[in-house]
């Protein structure tokens, strides 16, 4: 069963404007959340995370927005720069038990940013 | 610094062949990951290393995979008798802690084609 789920395959945004990335969990372990930004050829990039005792998290041009009662999170990117074009994955894990950090993946969204 | 690296970067083989994969964590990093992912997928975990032993190896598919780390920097992920169904792309990555709210660094990946 899918843990971390994004439903959006795809999202295209005009220069400028805001870029809203959704994902979903099911786990209730899930205190820690991540975003990573993959180009094609490379490796994911961290660019973001928010523990589960936060409802907020910002950094320049990125914002991530928990709902805990929801297990819901979304990532905000404003103003969209055409180099932000890229996939974008959702990642959780949980700090208790032998989780060691391991990350649980979303299936991933593919971000255009039309100039 | 340097990043991880991975080598080879690509790697073709073929059916019920033996292949070995090679990770270069971030210099002082004690936890080493390694995740597998297939297209139009988001990474899922494979193995987890804190030093040299393998602290979480629920996520490796069968005994056909095997990883090691004998030193506790390079790891090396083994895959007898290679299947079709085992190619994707194979990541890597090191944090400088092995908790969940350590920032794991990726590698570029080895992509695996199994003919």
């Amino acid at each position: 069963d899918q843990q971390v789920k994004q439903n959006s395959p795809s999202l295209s945004v005009q220069e400028g404007r805001i870029s809203i990335l959704n994902c979903d969990y099911t786990n209730s372990m899930f205190d820690y959340f991540l975003w990573y930004k993959k180009y094609p050829a490379e490796g994911p990039t961290f660019l973001i995370s928010i523990s589960s005792i936060k409802d907020k998290n910002e950094d320049g041009r990125f914002t991530v927005f928990l709902n805990k009662s929801a297990k819901h999170l979304s990532l905000h990117i404003v103003p969209s720069q055409p180099g932000d074009s890229a996939v974008y994955f959702c990642a959780a894990s949980a700090t208790g038990g032998t989780s060691y950090g391991k990350l649980t993946f979303g299936q991933g969204t593919i971000l255009t940013v039309h100039p | 610094g340097a990043g991880v690296s991975q080598t080879p970067s690509n790697k073709v083989t073929e059916k019920g062949k033996y292949v070995e994969l090679r990770c270069d964590p971030i210099s002082g990093h004690t936890a080493l990951y390694w995740y597998r992912q297939s297209l139009g997928q988001g990474p899922e975990f494979l193995i987890y290393f804190q030093g040299t032993g393998a602290a979480d190896d629920s996520g490796l598919p069968n005994d056909r995979f095997f990883a090691v780390r004998p030193e506790g920097s390079v790891s090396t992920l083994k895959i007898q008798r290679t299947e079709r169904g085992d190619s994707a792309v194979y990541l890597c990555a090191s944090s400088s802690s092995g908790g969940a709210d350590g920032t794991q660094y990726f590698g570029p990946g080895t992509r695996l084609l199994v003919l």
